[in-house]
């Protein structure tokens, strides 16, 4: 089955300041790679994901890289605020004739420093 | 507000007695995930189910924890006889189910065993 791994596991970063943040994955078959923010005592929220199909996708000050060949893909975010202070999850998934299996890294705790 | 819904948001039950959480994926969903969450820690996968099918229940303790999601209504995860250690933030997420789809999670149901 796919094995996720995540680095670090906990990370801070002054204001203004970029944060990186990255996974690996096992399974070559995996093609879809979404990122996941939780804010203390709220749910996982989707913030991006990226398709095999695509090396790189930003939106404002966050971007995702992906290399396949490595197998690894990094969640990059630029000009750090203190409301991006949360835990950050990574995941690996493909589509089979039953569904869609997401497999979920451990998470990296992200403190901006004001 | 179409997305996911779990109820109750909290719960508390007494040792020995039993815990239905509820989940009511997103419209257009048919596929449906429960995750287990303690403090500080990771996302653990307990259980993928279909309507009338359970696909991967692979997470799931194999006693006192079961799951179903009915042709009608909400998905059910039962835990009979709970006990301290069953206490966690119980999440639910749902996606589409075909192709390479996105995976939205509810706002999670937090039990409290006393």
């Amino acid at each position: 089955g796919e094995n996720v791994e995540q680095h670090p596991s906990t990370l801070s970063v002054q204001e203004g300041d970029s944060a990186v943040i990255k996974c690996t994955y096992s399974d070559s078959a995996s093609n879809y790679f979404p990122w996941y923010k939780q804010e203390l005592g709220k749910r996982p929220q989707l913030i991006i994901d990226i398709r095999s199909n695509v090396g790189e996708k930003k939106d404002q000050r966050i971007a995702v890289t992906l290399n396949k060949t490595a197998k690894h893909f990094s969640l990059h975010i630029t000009e750090t605020q203190p409301e991006d202070s949360a835990v950050y999850f990574c995941a690996a998934s493909h589509h089979t004739n039953t569904g869609n299996q997401f497999y979920f890294g451990t998470g990296t705790s992200l403190t901006v420093i004001p | 507000n179409a997305g996911v819904m779990q109820n109750p948001r909290h719960l508390v039950r007494r040792r020995g007695q039993e815990a239905r959480l509820r989940c009511s994926p997103m419209k257009g969903h048919s596929h449906v995930y429960w995750y287990r969450q303690l403090p500080e820690e990771g996302l653990k996968f307990m259980v993928y189910l279909q309507k009338e099918n359970i696909i991967d229940e692979s997470g799931m303790p194999k006693e006192r924890f079961s799951a179903e999601f009915p042709k009608e209504g909400p998905s059910i995860l039962r835990i009979q006889q709970v006990v301290r250690g069953d206490s966690a933030a119980y999440f639910c997420a749902s996606s589409q189910g075909t192709g390479v789809s996105e995976q939205y999670f509810g706002p999670g149901t937090r039990l409290t065993v006393t």
